[in-house]
């Protein structure tokens, strides 16, 4: 499955805490995604990356930040936890080093948060 | 932003007949048109994609079809087996910025009778 991994696999936080979750790939693919699936939402684009310490924001970047330090991963950070953000995480990758930005997107195999 | 429709939500056909969900976008610009579907508690699979200097594509029973002045894509899937039975999201690609993030339909839930 594309060399993507994602970490913790569960997580049940309480409000207010931060949390962070860890996409790691293998494929030294240039774009990496965040996007949270919720019932009857489908998955919504949060933040994206295009290089080492290059990102911009989705649709639903409130409450969230993210980091990109090196090419293999991409973090994303729940600063200060609320209901809300209770969701399924799915990161994805695509385009392989200097190729178009439209290209397959690969997910991995998502990050359940629930939120107390 | 972009804005994608799906429709239906939920589609029951009996096995061995054809199953069509269709897209609707709402950006002009968008170029990229991917197909997931998705099996309980996994992640999404790609299954087809088109770009918008093409009209169709066909791949085995599965084939999607694009109408770029109307803006909706469908897919069609021949056959109907019993592993067809999925959650399937249209998505279309969202013009501009440094990458190109998808925006997702909501789903629609294929269930292939026996």
């Amino acid at each position: 499955d594309a060399g993507i991994t994602q970490s913790p696999r569960h997580k049940v936080t309480e409000t207010g805490t931060p949390v962070t979750l860890r996409c790691h790939q293998t494929e030294n693919h240039r774009y990496m995604y965040w996007y949270r699936q919720d019932p009857g939402h489908g998955l919504r684009l949060i933040h994206y990356s295009y290089g080492v310490k290059d990102t911009d924001k989705g649709e639903v970047s409130d409450g969230y930040s993210v980091s990109r330090s090196k090419t293999e991963d991409f973090l994303l950070t729940l600063e200060s936890a609320t209901s809300s953000q209770t969701s399924v995480y799915f990161c994805a990758i695509s385009g392989t080093s200097g190729s178009s930005s439209t290209d397959t997107q690969y997910f991995g195999p998502g990050t359940r948060l629930t939120v107390l | 932003g972009e804005n994608v429709e799906q429709h239906p939500s939920t589609l029951s056909v009996q096995e061995g007949d054809s199953a069509v969900i269709k897209c609707t976008y709402s950006d002009s610009a968008s170029n990229y048109f991917p197909w997931y579907k998705q099996e309980l508690g996994k992640r999404p699979q790609l299954i087809i994609d088109i770009r918008s200097n093409v009209g169709e594509k066909k791949d085995q029973r599965i084939a999607v079809t694009l109408n770029k002045t109307a803006k909706h894509f469908s897919l069609h899937i021949t056959e109907t087996q019993p592993e067809d039975s999925a959650v399937y999201f249209c998505a279309a690609s969202i013009p501009g910025g440094g990458a190109d993030g998808l925006t997702f339909g909501k789903g629609t839930h294929l269930i292939i009778q026996p």
